[in-house]
């Protein structure tokens, strides 16, 4: 059973640019986390999506970021018009049942030049 | 809104020694999950250990144990006869065990190295 997949690994991005990064789930897990890791700092949550559905975005910043997971293919997060703040580990997580432990797929690292 | 905090950014010990890292958590809630992740250079996140809260015993998985006190909200990660492949980075989390969103609430880390 593979686990949780995401790509690319490493992303670079100019300005002004959008980053799309993906997550394919471990196989039959239906719920998808993605959170942010800064340098030096803890993974902070971004948002809980099921298929189809956002079930929490607390962690979410208002504006150029968006999160998706259809019926079919992977969960994506956008990131239009990147700054250099944003520059950090991304990283998914799935579950198969929400009160259970979470799979961590091994990161997309973001860089804004 | 539920924290945790580990107040040892750094530690470092002679391999097959025993460490002891601390994590302590606010949290009103009465049902939750708490857990150890390793990040090892790789930076994969990787499971350590897992706590239930209402579950009074002491998780334990081969060299990692954690001691568990409810009433003081504390969570320690002890690991026993320390390998060189421990270090890492180690992260305490902290999850509510009811049906809302189950996001992972995390500590800000320890970097842990074991030296030869």
């Amino acid at each position: 059973n593979a686990g949780v997949m995401q790509n690319p690994r490493h992303l670079v991005r100019r300005r002004g640019q959008e980053a799309r990064l993906r997550c394919s789930p471990m196989k039959g897990h239906s719920h998808v986390y993605w959170y942010r890791q800064l340098p030096e700092e803890g993974l902070k949550f971004m948002v809980y999506l099921q298929k189809e559905n956002i079930i929490d975005e607390s962690g979410m910043p208002k504006e150029r970021f968006s999160a998706e997971f259809p019926k079919e293919g992977p969960s994506i997060l956008r990131i239009q018009q990147v700054v250099r703040g944003d520059s950090a580990a991304y990283f998914c997580a799935s579950a198969q049942d929400p009160s259970y432990e979470q799979y961590f797929g091994p990161g997309t690292r973001l860089t804004v030049t | 809104a539920q924290t945790v905090t580990q107040s040892q950014p750094e530690m470092s010990v002679q391999e097959a020694e025993t460490v002891t890292l601390s994590c302590t958590y606010d949290t009103s809630e009465s049902n939750y999950y708490l857990f150890w992740y390793k990040q090892p250079p790789s930076r994969q996140m990787i499971l350590v250990i897992r706590q239930e809260a209402y579950k009074q015993q002491n998780a334990t998985e081969n060299r990692f144990s954690v001691n568990f006190q409810k009433a003081a909200k504390s969570f320690s990660l002890k690991i026993s006869d320390s390998q060189l492949g421990d270090t890492a980075m180690y992260f305490c989390a902290f999850m509510k065990g009811n049906q809302g969103a189950q996001k992972l609430v995390f500590g800000q880390g320890t970097r842990l190295t074991i030296n030869p």
